[in-house]
């Protein structure tokens, strides 16, 4: 599985955009990136998930350069409501040896 | 009604108490997931399961087992509650197969061992 790192901490102020940076130097060729995004208290929910180049959907949009060796959560405006911990991870999601590890992800505070 | 649905939502219990958390899911899919919460730990993996007649060890199984009863089932549970057990507990499921898919989670149990 690759090993993923993401800063623990980011503050933010409503209405910016917030970019939050996954490192996964070991990505292997079937691998995909997904992000979680968990509320306190509730368990973790999809947001995006890309293989490559750029994904966007109506919550955030997901960069990954061409190397695959980073990615890039990128949410619009953001609101007080956005404020969580977002987690990247990387695998074969459905692949036999995916067993979903999440680690310690990035708290996101949005501040008025 | 929720597609991953975990009983009880919240739990006290006594230390060496045996305690059974368990999650139930609707959305036909072959792999469920244990996972606690501690504060500032992220979610950490307990046992998981890919299919009705394969579990696995997590990241920290230790003090823990679960069962595996049906495709739709899967139980976790503290033979011997510790208080360092306190924690939230979630479940989750995905789906086998193809290179993207996504997991749902459970609403949570929060345990506390006194």
């Amino acid at each position: 599985l690759a090993k993923t790192t993401q800063p623990i901490s980011m503050d933010s102020y409503e209405g910016q955009e917030v970019n939050i940076t996954c490192s996964h130097n070991n990505i292997a060729t079937n691998d995909y990136i997904t992000w979680y995004q968990q509320f306190p208290s509730q368990g973790p929910r999809f947001i995006i998930q890309g293989y490559k180049t750029k994904v966007t959907n109506e919550v955030a949009s997901l960069f990954i350069p061409a190397d695959r060796k980073s990615s890039t959560l990128s949410l619009p405006r953001v609101s007080l409501s956005d404020t969580a911990v977002y987690y990247c991870l990387v695998g074969d999601m459905g692949g036999a040896t995916n067993k979903l590890i999440f680690g310690t992800g990035t708290l996101l505070a949005v501040q008025p | 009604d929720a597609d991953v649905t975990q009983t009880p939502r919240n739990r006290i219990t006594k230390t060496g108490k045996r305690i059974m958390l368990e999650c139930s899911q609707t959305k036909g899919h072959d792999r469920m997931y244990w996972y606690r919460q501690d504060p500032g730990l992220g979610l950490r993996l307990i046992y998981y399961s890919f299919d009705v007649k394969d579990i696995n060890k997590g990241e920290i199984s230790d003090g823990y087992s679960v069962s595996r009863q049906a495709q739709a089932k899967f139980s976790l549970s503290l033979e011997s509650a510790i208080p360092n057990q306190t924690a939230l507990y979630f479940c989750a499921t995905s789906e086998s197969g193809g290179l993207g898919t996504e997991a749902f989670f459970g609403q949570g149990t929060r345990l506390t061992v006194v």
